[in-house]
Parts: C-alpha cells; structure tokens; sequence
C-alpha cells in the first residue's frame, strides 16, 4: 500500500540551529501532503499544507518564516525548522492522501522527534 | 468552521466489555469522517471511514448528521485494543485537509 517514509525519526539540535524533516511518499505521487505538529498525548495540530511547485499553506498562527515547507517534486516535501528553540520540541508528522478525494484515506509518515537543547 | 470534539481523554474498561468513544463534529458542508488508531510506539493509521461502511477489527462508526456525532463502537474489547484513537473531518470529496479530535485514550485492561 501507499507509504509515506518519514526522516529523520528524531534528532536533537542545539537552540538557534536548524533541522530539516523530510518526507517521501513511496509508490504514489504526494501531490499534497499535510504537515502536523503532536505533544504527547494531544491532537495533531495541523501546522501548514504544502503543495507540489506552488507556496505551502500555513494555518493561523504558524509562522511560516520559522517553518519552512518546500514541496519541489511529487514525492518529496520537507518542513525545515529554522532557528529553532526550545519550545519548538515536538513531534511533527507528515501525511499525503493516498487518492483523488478525501475519502480514500491519508496515509501518515511514522513522526520525527525533534527535541532542542 | 470545522470543529471535531472528542470528550473522553481517557477510557478504561475491563476485556469483553462494550466500548464506545464519542465523536462530535461541527461543520456546514458534506463532511468525511475518520477514524484513526495509533498504537504504541506506531504511526498513525486509518481504522475506519464513514463512506465504506465497513467494520475493522470489531470497530463500527455510524454517522449521525442529525447529533453530527461519528462514535466507534465495539461489543466486546480486547486488550490490544489499547491505543489513541482520533476522529476527523474532512471536506468531502476535495481531498482537503484532516481535522483532529484531541483523541481519547483507550485501555482496555485484563
């Protein structure tokens, strides 16, 4: 089935610094893919929707300078987390839908966890 | 604007007992609803949707426009039942973006 690989697992980076998430759909081509953010044991707080060769769409309150979305071909898009602080530990997971519509389903990258010191 | 409520964070019951986890959502179109399982140490996975009307692993959803409720049920739990479970909306047939529940906790003990 459809898979979205989702690099790296985790990563720990020192404050001011920045990390790079990627994200790849495997046998499929992503031509969106939707990019959350999880604490523990909260919702996924969808940050921002990217799109393949067009601007990411950031939602209220994400500060797109801060989360840098790039979404240059039909399988990969990476989420960059620029000078990057303290607060900004999370779990940030990417998801594509596999088909046309909504109703085929979204399938998840396993979640990167990016902890800043 | 799309709201999905999930009001339990935590639900524990005993294996074989009927399980219900409430999903409420709020929205002025045509919704698609999910249900979405993740279990330990595991990535987010989609355990039911409302348009296929299916049952996975025991777990029923109806959709109800008229109480805009999406509950998953299951007659008798088992413990490895126990995981996250998230309710979500989408706008139908668009492809769009997937709106969270804040997830309710399931543990299903011995």
């Amino acid at each position: 089935g459809a898979v979205v690989s989702q690099h790296p697992s985790w990563v720990i980076c020192k404050s001011g610094t920045s990390v790079k998430i990627e994200c790849r759909s495997l046998d499929f081509q992503a031509t969106t893919m939707f990019w959350y953010r999880q604490f523990p044991k909260q919702s996924l707080m969808l940050m921002a929707t990217s799109n393949e060769g067009s601007k990411a769409t950031y939602e209220q309150g994400v500060e797109k300078d801060k989360f840098l979305i790039n979404h240059a071909s039909l399988t990969l898009s990476t989420l960059t987390v620029t000078s990057a602080h303290p607060e900004d530990s999370s779990f940030y997971i990417c998801s594509a839908p596999t088909g046309p519509w909504a109703n085929y389903g979204y399938t998840f990258g396993s979640g990167t966890r990016l902890t800043v010191v | 604007a799309q709201r999905v409520t999930q009001p339990e964070k935590l639900l524990s019951v005993f294996k074989g007992a009927p399980v219900e986890l409430k999903c409420n959502y709020s929205y002025s179109g045509s919704p698609e609803l999910f249900w979405y399982v993740q279990y330990s140490r595991q990535r987010l996975q989609l355990l039911l949707r409302h348009i296929s009307r299916e049952s996975i692993k025991g777990f029923t959803a109806d959709l109800n426009k008229g109480e805009t409720s999406f509950h998953l049920k299951k007659p008798f739990a088992q413990e490895e039942d126990s995981a996250m479970y998230y309710c979500a909306l989408s706008r139908g047939n668009q492809g769009g973006k997937l709106i969270f529940g804040q997830g309710t906790e399931l543990s299903v003990k011995p």
